[in-house]
């Protein structure tokens, strides 16, 4: 099975201030996902991260709030910006298995973020 | 609008009976199903899924049926165990990787 890893595993952060969270993962793959779970709620897909390319963001996202980098087949990073409590939830990352759509993707343990 | 809905937010079971967890979707376009089940501090694992061609599919003690005309599918673990305690996500896609889960439900399995 997969390792994929991130950091931190949790944070406190005052609101207005940044977070980058980081995802490694233990082999290459083209394809990396960023999700959002808010307390209650389902996991939401932030955006996709390719590596050469600018990331993919879904509805209601966008790159002001929420840059992504990619810098090679194994790692991202997502840094979610000017914080406010609205922004406390678990945020994960996950890769597809190979390259179907039908195939499981593997997600990271998340990283569990509280704004105060 | 939530596309797919998990109603019951818990449920507990005893040790050795079956558990039931169900899912509702409303986009007729999803054409594969999945589920997941996250342990606390953990991410998601993936358990099992089906494509909308077929109705059932089974591993082990888990088998997952898919009613497509109430759009509605169900999670069935025989027999259940205390380790099968886990929040449970119901996911599902229209031909991407773009994963649409649901809220899951606590499973709570009583020795």
């Amino acid at each position: 099975s997969a390792v994929i890893s991130q950091k931190p595993s949790r944070d406190i952060c005052q609101r207005g201030t940044s977070l980058t969270i980081q995802c490694q993962v233990d082999s290459q793959v083209t394809m990396m996902f960023w999700y959002r779970q808010q307390p209650g709620q389902s996991l939401t897909l932030i955006a996709t991260a390719n590596q050469g390319s600018e990331a993919t963001y879904e509805s209601g996202f966008v790159i002001d709030k929420f840059p992504i980098s990619r810098p090679n087949l194994t790692f991202s990073t997502l840094t979610v910006s000017n914080m406010s409590p609205e922004d406390s939830s678990i945020y994960l990352c996950s890769y597809p298995r190979n390259s179907q759509y039908t195939d499981t993707q593997y997600f990271g343990p998340g990283t569990r973020l509280t704004v105060l | 609008d939530q596309q797919v809905k998990q109603n019951s937010p818990s449920l507990s079971v005893q040790e050795g009976r079956i558990s039931i967890l169900n899912c509702d979707y409303t986009n007729s376009m999803f054409d594969y199903f999945l589920w997941y089940k996250k342990y606390p501090a953990e991410g998601p694992t993936f358990l099992i899924s089906i494509s909308s061609i077929k109705d059932k599919n089974e591993d082990g003690r888990f088998t997952v049926f898919l009613n497509k005309s109430a759009k509605h599918l169900s999670l069935h673990i025989v027999p259940s165990q205390p380790g099968d305690s886990a929040v449970y996500f119901c996911a599902a896609t229209s031909g991407t990787y773009k994963y649409i889960f649901g809220t899951g439900t606590r499973l709570k399995v009583l020795a």
